[in-house]
């Protein structure tokens, strides 16, 4: 079965530019993690969905973050203006609706962004 | 964000030597997760455990839930070349959606 799929993997863009990265969660699965990973920092939740419903955004820093969730199979981060602070790698994880393995967060490869 | 105490921060090993790490959290939590991360990938689930004081294998790896509730175990027998990466154990309760993750511990193995 396919894991969670990211894309891209990699970004790199200009200062001021948008940025959208993509992510579809494991068949299945309802709820959807976004994080971003940097070494000062480590994994940073960004928001959760339930349901494809936003249930918790206060780990977005800026409203430059927006993401949204227009169904169970796809959901979409975006940074409008993109600034070189939000170099990182950002995840995308999800989660089984229920049974033994509710607690398990699958991620996805990442997309490594770069802002010049 | 708060980051759940994971020791050693790093490990060079020899091939075939066993590795032990640990994972401690000032919360108590009923689930705790064990990842690993490779360079450039996202983390990959080794194991998961749910009640103190289970311990589970997955071949080489073994992990146990510490019998407070606040602490974790990760055992590597017999290190490989491929065991190279980054460890995170991470810690959850049942009906949230928060998970805590550790600070990690890198390893690195010597042919």
């Amino acid at each position: 079965d396919a894991g969670v799929i990211q894309s891209p993997r990699h970004e790199v863009t200009e200062m001021g530019q948008e940025v959208t990265l993509r992510c579809k969660p494991i068949s299945g699965h309802n709820s959807l993690f976004w994080y971003r990973q940097t070494m000062m920092r480590g994994l940073e939740l960004l928001i959760y969905f339930n349901n494809n419903v936003p249930i918790d955004d206060s780990g977005m820093p800026e409203d430059r973050f927006s993401a949204k969730m227009p169904n169970a199979s796809f959901s979409t981060l975006k940074i409008q203006p993109s600034e070189p602070r939000d170099s990182a790698v950002y995840f995308c994880a999800s989660r089984a609706r229920e049974g033994l393995s509710y607690n398990e967060q699958f991620f996805g490869p990442g997309t490594r962004l770069t802002v010049l | 964000g708060q980051q759940l105490n994971q020791s050693p921060q790093s490990m060079f090993i020899q091939e075939g030597e066993d590795v032990s790490m640990n994972c401690t959290s000032s919360s108590i939590f009923n689930t705790w997760l064990w990842y690993k991360q490779d360079p450039g990938e996202g983390p990959v689930l080794l194991i998961a455990l749910y009640k103190a004081g289970e311990l589970t294998s997955n071949g080489r790896l073994t992990a146990q839930f510490g019998i407070t509730r606040k602490d974790s175990f990760l055992n590597i027998s017999a290190s490989i070349p491929s065991d190279v990466g980054i460890y995170f154990c991470a810690g959850t309760t049942s009906g949230t959606y928060k998970y805590i993750f550790g600070t990690g511990t890198r390893l690195k193995v010597l042919a």
